[in-house]
């Protein structure tokens, strides 16, 4: 089956770091790009990081300079590491796969996880 | 960074209706424009992806179009399991931007 599982959420104090873990399974993280998501409570879905199939990779400026996205091929997990974490991190964190279809990429995320509360409160 | 504005930010319809969302980009994406439902406390599905192609699995009630800055997401007949909030998403340019969502939900 082709799932993504997260973990690693929880609760922060402001100026501290999470790591957070994306577990694939049924499909190689090393052979799509993938990407991380975020959703403050009751808020909208806020794109944060990709990382491209070659491993190039990008991020939204709100948390550029503080969060790291990568990959481990050898366990097939994707990761996210955030530091100087703030309160307006506070949100549910997505894992997903990006779609590739016919030839073309970067058509939208087609398999997500089920999301890890970041929590940034003193 | 490019602004995805879609409307209505919220619709009240009844089991049967046609439902209209439309989303606006702040410049020309091409057909980079992905739709997707959310269900509260559920991970966002895909719909549609590259403006108006079905992905797999989602119910031909379902379709999209549009192409360069206007997009529109259209269920044809409204089913109880699609009481949802709907989002648009460019990847068209990074950084990725999400429209505000719009919520349907039962009139």
């Amino acid at each position: 089956e082709v799932q993504l599982v997260e973990s690693g959420g929880g609760l922060v104090q402001p100026g501290g770091s999470l790591r957070l873990s994306c577990a694939a399974s049924g499909f190689t993280v090393g052979g799509n790009y993938m990407s991380w998501v975020r959703q403050a409570p009751g808020k909208g879905l806020e794109w944060v990081s990709l990382i491209y199939s070659g491993g190039n990779t990008d991020y939204a400026d709100s948390v550029k300079g503080r969060f790291t996205i990568s990959r481990d091929i050898s366990k097939n997990t994707l990761s996210l590491q955030m530091n100087s974490l703030r309160p307006e991190d506070t949100a549910v964190y997505y894992c997903a796969r990006g779609y590739c279809s016919g030839g073309s990429c970067y058509l939208g995320l087609d398999i997500w996880g089920q999301g890890t509360m970041v929590t940034v409160s003193s | 960074d490019i602004q995805m504005t879609q409307s209505p930010s919220s619709l009240s319809a009844s089991v049967g209706d046609r439902v209209t969302i439309t989303c606006r980009a702040s410049q020309s994406i091409s057909i980079y424009l992905n739709w997707y439902q959310q269900k509260p406390g559920k991970a966002p599905n895909l719909l549609i992806y590259a403006a108006s192609s079905l992905h797999s699995g989602v119910p031909s009630r379902f379709s999209g179009s549009g192409s360069g800055t206007d997009f529109t997401l259209t269920i044809s007949s409204l089913q109880p399991e699609d009481f949802a909030t709907y989002y648009c998403q460019q990847s068209y340019s990074i950084p990725w931007t999400f429209g505000q969502g719009t919520k349907v939900d039962i009139k």
